[in-house]
Parts: C-alpha cells; sequence; structure tokens
C-alpha cells in the first residue's frame, strides 16, 4: 500500500515549455486534490475532484487543467508555464465520509 | 472568503516544554483538521477534528465549533515535533482553506 504517490520528485521548466504532473493513490479514495504550497504560507487549493469523472475549480486554478484519468489518477498540467507557478505542488486524496485527508510527498517545481 | 488565522506564527521551545496552538475561522467550518509538516515538507494528519476533545499520545486537539477555533495542544516537546503545523478545514462541498501554519522548533 503506497498510499498517495507523485511524479516527478523535482521539475525545472523555461518560461512557456508545458508539462504534467502525475499523482495516483491505491487507497480506492474517491476524491483527490492538486495544492500549491509557496514559501512560508499554507496550502492552496488548485482543483479537486470529488469523485471519478468530475473536477471543479478550487482557490488558484488559473494557468492550471487536470484530468481524473479514473479513480486512482488525477493529473495536473500547466500548458505554458510562467515564473509564478514555481511552488512545492501537493496531491492528496480522501474517502468517503470525509475522514484523514491523505497527502503525497509533493513536487518542487521551479520556471525559469 | 473564510479566513484561517493561525497564532503563534512562529516557536520556538526547549526540549520537554509543552505548547499551544491557535486556529481560529473567521466562519463556520466542516471537517477540521490539523497536519504536521516535517522539515522534509511531508505533511501528516494529525487530527480529524470537527468538534469535541482528541489525544493522541502527547498531542491532543480540541475544537469549539460554535465559537471557531480549534486548539493543539503539545506536551513534553521533542526535536522530533519541529517544523509547521496547520489548520485547515472547508465550508461544506471539498473546498478546504488552509491557515498560513505555526512554525516550531524545539531546542535540543
Amino acid at each position: 500500500n503506497a498510499g498517495v504517490t507523485q511524479t516527478p520528485k523535482f521539475q525545472v521548466l523555461k518560461t512557456g515549455q508545458s508539462m504534467t504532473l502525475q499523482c495516483a493513490q491505491d487507497m480506492n479514495h474517491n476524491s483527490m486534490y492538486w495544492y500549491r504550497q509557496d514559501p512560508g504560507m499554507g496550502l492552496r487549493l488548485i482543483y479537486y475532484s470529488a469523485s471519478e469523472g468530475t473536477t471543479d475549480k478550487g482557490e488558484v486554478p488559473n494557468g492550471y487543467n487536470v484530468s481524473r484519468l479514473n479513480k486512482r489518477e488525477f493529473s495536473l498540467r500547466l500548458e505554458s508555464a510562467a515564473p509564478s507557478q514555481t511552488s512545492v505542488y501537493f496531491c492528496a486524496s480522501i474517502g468517503q465520509g470525509w475522514y484523514e485527508q491523505y497527502f503525497g510527498p509533493g513536487t518542487r517545481l521551479t520556471v525559469t | 472568503g473564510i479566513q484561517v488565522e493561525q497564532s503563534p506564527p512562529d516557536l520556538i521551545l526547549q526540549e520537554g516544554a509543552n505548547s499551544t496552538l491557535r486556529c481560529n475561522f473567521s466562519d463556520s467550518v466542516n471537517n477540521l483538521q490539523w497536519f504536521h509538516q516535517n522539515p522534509w515538507g511531508q505533511l501528516i494528519n494529525l487530527f480529524y477534528i470537527p468538534s469535541g476533545t482528541k489525544q493522541n499520545g502527547r498531542l491532543s486537539a480540541t475544537t469549539v465549533a460554535t465559537e471557531r477555533y480549534s486548539l493543539l495542544y503539545i506536551s513534553s516537546s521533542q526535536t522530533t515535533d519541529s517544523g509547521v503545523y496547520f489548520c485547515a478545514g472547508d465550508t461544506g462541498g471539498f473546498k478546504t482553506i488552509f491557515g498560513a501554519g505555526t512554525r516550531l522548533f524545539v531546542k535540543a
């Protein structure tokens, strides 16, 4: 049982490049989330997927797109990276009934 | 939107000391949780505590939902308690809001 996994762990992009961050969970959770964490700040919700087949915007969705590929996987795409998207990205999942939210190890992204 | 205020923002403790961290919400929240982010960046759920009191070893938490605040107690602190403590909640649905965190450093 690996929990929530994220790939890659680190990434450096040039302005304008695109990339997809991958997230997978093996806990059969319904809901999945993407957050970003900037230095000295808490986490801010980018997008979430309440259940397979649905996605919704969070607090800071501009510049991102998501895909809930199946129940296990939830990907985050940056179509045209900007320096303001330099951050640490966390994926999380939660099971039915709203209990503990489980986080992946994070992806540290730098956009130059 | 809802505001989450955590205090104190920074805290330095001598090993063995006790502390209380506070989380205030500007509006009623559901599904209140406390997290610890260790110095390596890993986020661990400490408590799911929408109301009442829970204890887990040296840590305990109390949420008074009617007054929109929650407290995290750390007793007999250890150096491994260092890191950032976050509270988070939602106002219905799935949009979780995090506080800015309390940065704790425990000195040996």
